[in-house]
């Protein structure tokens, strides 16, 4: 199993653009979280999802917003990048525990 | 948001001590887990604890789950060099999907 994989690893923006976080588990676990993670602070939960077709929102959803249209994929899409987004942001999922990926790093000037 | 307190928030000891460090909230929860992540990584699962009062061990790790289900403690014993990284408490509110992470506690092992 290769487990939780995210793309990209590294990700510059400019303000105002908008770009995709992916996330994808072969573990065949309903529940998947993405989270950011800001310098020296622990992880903030952005949005949830119990299973495909359900989602719903964490601790600071806005600016952001996922699909989950399998199983497997949990995509993270931010609109209107700003520079408060910058941070990094892990994807994660579960059954009886939770196993994270190795974060996207993003920047936006 | 809610958060959970987690001490201390840095440590640095000497290879081969003993170190302890907790967490609290005013929130209860039904599972504690105990994550450590290394620069640049995600955070990787040490222990998972399920029941109130449960002690689990991990190799040189150990962990409770406090009696009052809001807050946690773990302990690492005869600390060597590769202990060093951040260890984050995590604990998933009652009736909810959700989980709360800690600070996170900054560990330094001095050979």
């Amino acid at each position: 199993n290769a487990g939780v994989t995210q793309t990209p690893k590294f990700r510059i923006l400019k303000i105002g653009q908008s770009m995709t976080l992916q996330c994808t588990q072969d573990m065949n676990h309903n529940y998947m979280y993405w989270y950011r993670q800001d310098p020296g602070m622990g992880l903030k939960l952005i949005y949830y999802s119990v299973g495909a077709g359900i989602t719903d929102k964490g601790e600071v959803p806005n600016g952001y917003n996922v699909s989950r249209s399998t199983t497997e994929d949990f995509p993270l899409r931010l609109e209107l990048a700003a520079p408060s987004q910058t941070s990094v942001y892990f994807c994660a999922s579960r059954d009886n525990e939770q196993f994270f990926g190795p974060g996207t790093r993003l920047t936006v000037l | 948001g809610q958060q959970l307190n987690q001490s201390p928030q840095s440590m640095f000891i000497q290879e081969g001590e003993d170190v302890s460090m907790n967490c609290t909230s005013s929130s209860i929860f039904n599972t504690w887990l105990w994550y450590k992540q290394d620069p640049g990584e995600g955070p990787v699962l040490l222990i998972a604890l399920y029941k109130a009062g449960e002690l689990t061990s991990n190799g040189r790790l150990t962990a409770q789950f406090g009696i009052t289900r809001k807050d946690s403690f773990l302990n690492i014993s005869a600390s060597i060099p590769s202990d060093v990284g951040i260890y984050f408490c995590a604990g998933q509110l009652t009736g909810t999907y959700k989980y709360i992470f800690g600070t996170g506690t900054r560990l330094k092992v001095l050979a």
